[in-house]
C-alpha cells in the first residue's frame, strides 16, 4: 500500500507568514493528491485536488504543487482563519489514504 | 445546497453491531460515489469505504474489511454503514462524504460519534 508522510507534524507561524507543508508518497502517484483543512470539531474542507487545482471558493493564497512522490501545500500571507490542521490525501481507484496531518498553530 | 446528515452513532459494547445512516439532499444522490471516513479521538483521518452511485462497486479499507458493509438506497437518498464485530479501536467520529469522481470529497456531514467500550 502507498503511504503518505507529511512534514512537519506541527508548524508555528504568525499572521502574514508564508507557510509550506510537505507530503511525500512512498511511490509515484502522479498528481493524484488532494489537500484538506480541518478545524477542531468540524469536518474537513477540500482545498486542492489533482495536486494543484484550487477548489471553488478557496482563497488564492492557498497553492499546491508537486508530482510523483513529493508535494507541497503553500499558504501565502497566513490569515487568522488558516490556523488549523492540514491533511494530504492520495486517491486511487480502490483506496484512499491520508497523511498524518500538519497542525498550523499560532506562534 | 448539498446537505449530509449522519445518524445512528452511540455507545456499543465490543463485539456488538451498529448501523450508521447518512441522509443526503440537495443533489442527484444516485449520480455520486459516496464514502465513509472516520477519525479516532485526537487522531488523523482514515478512509473506511466507498460505494459507486449504482452500488455495484464497493471498496473497503483493510482495517474494516469483512466486518463493515457499506450500502445505499438511492430511492431514499441514503447511505449506510453496517458495522459488525466492533472493537475498541473502531471508536471514532464517522463522516459520510460525497465523492468527486471517485477521487476526493467536496461535501461532508457533521459526523457521528461511535464509542466502542464495555
Amino acid at each position: 500500500d502507498i503511504q503518505m508522510t507529511q512534514s512537519p507534524s506541527t508548524l508555528s507561524a504568525s499572521v502574514g507568514d508564508r507557510v509550506t507543508i510537505t507530503c511525500r508518497a512512498s511511490q509515484s502517484i502522479s498528481t493524484w493528491l488532494a489537500w484538506y483543512q480541518q478545524k477542531p470539531g468540524k469536518a474537513p474542507k477540500l482545498l486542492i485536488y489533482k495536486a494543484s487545482t484550487l477548489e471553488n471558493g478557496v482563497p488564492s493564497r492557498f497553492g499546491g504543487s508537486g508530482s510523483e512522490t513529493e508535494f507541497t501545500l503553500t499558504i501565502n500571507s497566513l490569515q487568522p482563519d488558516d490556523f488549523a490542521t492540514y491533511y494530504c490525501q492520495h486517491y486511487d481507484t480502490n483506496f484512499r489514504t491520508f497523511g498524518q496531518g500538519t497542525k498550523v498553530e499560532i506562534k | 445546497q448539498v446537505h449530509l446528515v449522519e445518524s445512528g452513532g452511540g455507545l456499543v459494547k465490543p463485539g456488538r453491531s451498529l448501523t450508521l445512516s447518512c441522509a443526503a439532499s440537495g443533489f442527484n444522490f444516485g449520480d455520486h460515489y459516496m464514502s465513509w471516513i472516520r477519525q479516532a479521538p485526537g487522531k488523523g483521518l482514515e478512509w473506511v469505504s466507498h460505494i459507486s452511485g449504482s452500488g455495484l462497486t464497493i471498496y473497503y479499507a483493510d482495517s474494516v474489511k469483512g466486518r463493515f458493509t457499506i450500502s445505499r438506497d438511492n430511492a431514499k437518498n441514503s447511505l449506510y454503514l453496517e458495522m459488525n464485530s466492533l472493537r475498541a479501536n473502531d471508536t471514532a467520529v464517522y463522516y459520510c462524504a460525497r465523492d468527486v469522481g471517485a477521487t476526493t470529497w467536496d461535501h461532508w456531514g457533521q459526523g457521528a460519534l461511535v464509542t466502542v467500550s464495555s
